[in-house]
């Protein structure tokens, strides 16, 4: 029983042009949700959360989206560019207790 | 300020063999987790641990035993290793009360 998915495993975008990544979860006790970037060969990266307080947080180029009633949060990257090309996963857990469910992962390309 | 680190890179072992993964953080974090990431399973939380002396299980503990003897090290070890343990592992670690994570660059395993 998957908590969190990812239903999109690959996305590709043109270069300047929006790339949106959806996750959604099914447990309500989750509170708290971060998107993670990782490119090959490496550790995934922090890239920007969002508590269930807010239904939105920006960082520049990365706007995370939270729909509680839906369950469901999507990452947008406007613009897109081509050193976005990594695979990002999603992860939501219940602050305080350091456990996080990861989703599968969405690889996004950007092509030039 | 090296971060996170984990030794070896790559190894292969034979059924049955033990052997011992590191992991290290230089960042004074109190709360270490390893997990391992499989094609199309996202990451997993194996074990975690909130400070020195204090470990507990997460999704998938079968089979590895962890120890915290000091801040900056978390050692994963397989007692008996197994082809389903075939994986990628990844350290990580955070600030107490941070909800995001600092991975390591991760430990490419494959059990024949």
């Amino acid at each position: 029983d998957q908590q969190v998915k990812q239903n999109s495993p690959s996305l590709s975008v043109q270069e300047g042009r929006i790339s949106i990544l959806n996750c959604d979860y099914t447990n309500s006790m989750f509170d708290y949700f971060l998107w993670y970037k990782k490119y090959p060969a490496e550790g995934p990266t922090f890239l920007i959360s969002i508590s269930s307080i807010k239904d939105k947080n920006e960082d520049g180029r990365f706007t995370v989206f939270l729909n509680k009633s839906a369950k469901h949060l999507s990452l947008h990257i406007v613009p897109s560019q081509p050193g976005d090309s990594a695979v990002y996963f999603c992860a939501a857990g219940t602050s305080g207790t350091y456990k996080y469910i990861f989703g599968t992962g969405t690889r996004l390309k950007v092509l030039a | 300020n090296a971060g996170v680190t984990q030794t070896p890179k790559f190894q292969v072992l034979k059924t049955g063999q033990s052997m011992t993964l590191q992991c290290a953080q230089d960042m004074n974090h109190e709360y270490m987790s390893w997990y391992r990431q499989d094609p199309g399973m996202g990451l997993r939380l194996i074990h975690y641990s909130v400070g020195a002396g204090i470990t507990d299980q997460g999704e998938v503990p079968n089979g590895y035993n962890v120890s915290r003897s000091t801040t900056e090290d978390f050692p994963l070890r397989l007692l008996s290793a197994a082809p389903s343990q075939t994986s990628v592992y990844f350290c990580a670690s955070s600030l107490p009360g941070a909800e995001t994570q600092y991975f390591g660059p991760g430990t490419r395993l494959l059990v024949l």
